[in-house]
């Protein structure tokens, strides 16, 4: 079975840091990975996801993640945060060609973006 | 364009008595449907996913239940809910025919509440 790590729980920054969100997964084969993002008071949506091809990724509003199978990882990027990025990200994975139900969650981070 | 409908957006109710939740997709036709629970510090968890009017799986035993009584509307349901129900409830849905090619749209969840 597989399974997701977010070891960071809360992250606070201020603006224009730069950021990393940890996102580990565990599974022998190969996977699709996910991060969607839920903005305070808003529902959970998309934010980037790796198929195949170039493991850097492109999402909205100026994240990447880089899929480094070597080390199960697919961290979050941006560069500079701004106090819109505030919300919850969670990491997901699934085996490649499996379908939504089988997708894997990992428990979130919080990231707080101080102005 | 497709819309998620899930309601209500909170809920108290006492223990032993039953719960309905409604969510309803407009806009797709034959969409996969999902609930999950979201519980702090334990990430989002699969609790039931549909492919079609009547076809129900659960992923994990517990005391609720869901129906899909047409194409597009998920319920969520329980005779008699427990204190360990409390939480956010989400429903999804996905294209059927696009596996994980297709993200999850979620609606703005239920807090249930339950004393």
């Amino acid at each position: 079975a597989q399974s997701v790590s977010q070891h960071n729980h809360h992250v606070i920054l201020s603006e224009a840091a730069s950021l990393e969100l940890g996102c580990n997964y565990s599974y022998g084969g190969t996977v699709n990975l996910f991060w969607y993002v839920q903005y305070p008071g808003q529902h959970l949506q998309l934010l980037l996801k790796y198929f195949s091809g170039d493991p850097l990724v492109k999402g909205i509003k100026g994240f990447e993640a880089e899929f480094i199978k070597s080390k199960f990882s697919f961290n979050l990027r941006k560069p500079s945060v701004q106090w819109s990025d505030t919300a919850e990200y969670f990491c997901a994975v699934n085996a490649l060609n499996f379908g939504n139900e089988k997708l894997t969650f990992g428990t979130g981070t919080r990231l707080t973006i101080i102005p | 364009s497709q819309t998620i409908h899930q309601w209500p957006a909170t809920l108290v109710q006492p223990v032993g008595s039953p719960l309905s939740l409604e969510c309803t997709v407009e806009g797709t036709s034959n969409p996969n449907l999902y609930w999950y629970r979201q519980a702090a510090g334990r990430g989002l968890q699969l609790l039931f996913y549909s492919v079609g009017i009547g076809q129900i799986s659960s992923e994990v035993p517990q005391n609720l239940s869901a129906s899909r009584p047409q194409d597009r509307q998920f319920i969520l349901s329980s005779k008699k809910l427990l204190l360990s129900d409390s939480g956010f409830y989400l429903c999804a849905w996905s294209h059927r025919d696009r596996g994980s090619n297709s993200p999850l749209h979620f609606g703005n969840g239920t807090r249930l509440t339950v004393t």
